[in-house]
């Protein structure tokens, strides 16, 4: 079973670039897609976007201008940009399995990271 | 985008209550919809995908039903570790979208 782990910043100015990384241990990376999700008290979950291990992506269209995400696979690691930030940026950054499945069918984000505070201020 | 609606935003209960919490599509979505669990501090954790299929490891007093636009997660006896928020998640279509969470609290 995966562990997800996000590091970065966790203070970042108005209108500058969020930038968040997570790291994947313990299983295959590869064959995967990873996603992005945020969480706020005005917004509550939010889907920002996943990317596949060869780098396709798929981004939620009300951030899509400002979302890119790259992956790393020699690293097992997956990372988020989100520029010109403002307040309402504001929140937990989790990175999560995108899909999985077994022989009783298919499922969306599972494990999760454990998540990182980021401010914009 | 699919909108997710739950209900109720919070309730109050006693350990060994029943509690349903629903969920309402606002579209068609056929099963395609998970269930978690969300602690104080803590990164959700998937309960629930497919509408009723439990995810290894969560105990069987928590069951969904559910398809099309209505859904429900029911937990049959609330232990003390079942304080918690609970959301719902279509996987039917891109972008995923959450319903806004059912805090359950201790009566």
């Amino acid at each position: 079973h995966e562990q997800l782990q996000v590091s970065g910043p966790g203070l970042v100015r108005p209108s500058e670039t969020l930038s968040l990384t997570c790291t994947v241990s313990g299983d295959s990376f590869s064959n995967y897609y990873w996603s992005w999700i945020r969480q706020s008290p005005e917004k509550g979950l939010e889907w920002i976007g996943y990317i596949f291990h060869d780098g396709r992506t798929k981004y939620n269209p009300t951030l899509e201008s400002r979302v890119s995400m790259t992956v790393d696979p020699s690293e097992n690691q997956f990372s988020l940009r989100l520029t010109s930030v403002i307040a309402a940026d504001t929140g937990v950054y989790y990175c999560a399995k995108e899909v999985g499945c077994d022989s009783r069918g298919c499922w969306t984000f599972d494990p999760w990271g454990q998540g990182t505070q980021v401010i914009v201020s | 985008a699919v909108q997710m609606t739950q209900s109720p935003s919070s309730l109050s209960a006693s350990v060994g209550d029943r509690v349903t919490i629903t969920c309402r599509a606002s579209q068609d979505i056929r099963s395609d919809l998970g269930w978690y669990q969300q602690r104080p501090g803590e990164a959700p954790k998937l309960l629930i995908f497919a509408t009723s299929i439990l995810q290894t490891g969560v105990p069987s007093r928590f069951s969904g039903s559910g398809s099309g636009t209505d859904f429900t997660l029911t937990v049959s006896s609330l232990q003390p570790e079942d304080f918690a928020t609970y959301y719902c998640v279509q996987n039917y279509n891109y972008p995923r979208t959450f319903g806004q969470g059912t805090k359950v609290e201790i009566k």
